[in-house]
């Protein structure tokens, strides 16, 4: 079956601590993305990457960071400069992220809680 | 900055009826929109494009777009319960640097189809 894996589900992080969040596809889609949902608001986005090796920071980048080794997987590290990390985290792609008439599709998303 | 905009509702209608939801949208220029589903702690999940006027039918569902007016909406015919979610509405962002895959989504209307 063809699509987008996220792992964990849920994940929880003590003050201070890095944590590491997962994102597969295999539906062979150049563009992925990471956003942020929280309650009651839209989603927000973190960064993107559109090929292996390359990518741009989205509308609230600070206290993330991203790598693209493979065309595979776009895994999210949460810093520990990032001073309010709950929320609910979305991995998504599509075809090409130059073709305005492209679908996104997401993955089933990592609850982050801070203890 | 550019804006999507919805009402947050939450929207109500009886089983059966039609329900009516609604976006705006800043960038006269925008090319694609789209409608989620988004079921409450799940990801968003896509049920609609639309990149031309008019109207776009697809069982249930029928999206409308007005380019002149900046408007596109969602119509759900013969609601149900299991419709009950939130509606996220997305429009393309024609970003520079060839980001028009990019996606610029609204806050989402909560819609509830009472029994």
């Amino acid at each position: 079956d063809g699509g987008i894996t996220q792992s964990p589900k849920y994940l929880f992080r003590k003050e201070g601590q890095n944590v590491t969040l997962s994102c597969e596809q295999n539906l062979n889609h150049d563009a992925m993305y990471w956003y942020r949902q929280d309650p009651g608001q839209g989603l927000r986005l973190i960064y993107y990457s559109q090929i292996v090796n390359d990518f741009q920071k989205g509308d609230i980048a600070e206290g993330y960071s991203v790598s693209r080794e493979k065309k595979e997987s776009f895994p999210l590290t949460v810093t520990s400069a990032q001073k309010n990390p709950t929320a609910f985290y979305l991995c998504a792609s599509t075809q090409s992220r130059t073709d305005s008439y492209n679908e996104q599709f997401f993955g089933p998303g990592t609850r982050l809680t801070v203890l | 900055q550019k804006e999507v905009e919805q009402n947050s509702g939450p929207l109500s209608v009886p089983e059966g009826a039609i329900a009516s939801l609604n976006c705006t949208y800043s960038d006269r220029g925008s090319q694609s929109f789209f409608w989620y589903r988004q079921y409450s702690g799940k990801s968003p999940e896509l049920i609609m494009s639309i990149y031309s006027n008019g109207d776009k039918e697809d069982g249930r569902f029928t999206a409308q777009l007005n380019k002149a007016s900046q408007y596109v909406s969602l119509l759900i015919r013969d609601s149900q319960p299991s419709d009950s979610a939130t509606y996220l509405c997305a429009v393309n962002d024609r970003g520079y640097g060839g980001s028009q895959g990019n996606l610029i989504f609204g806050k989402g209307t909560k819609l509830s189809v009472k029994p």
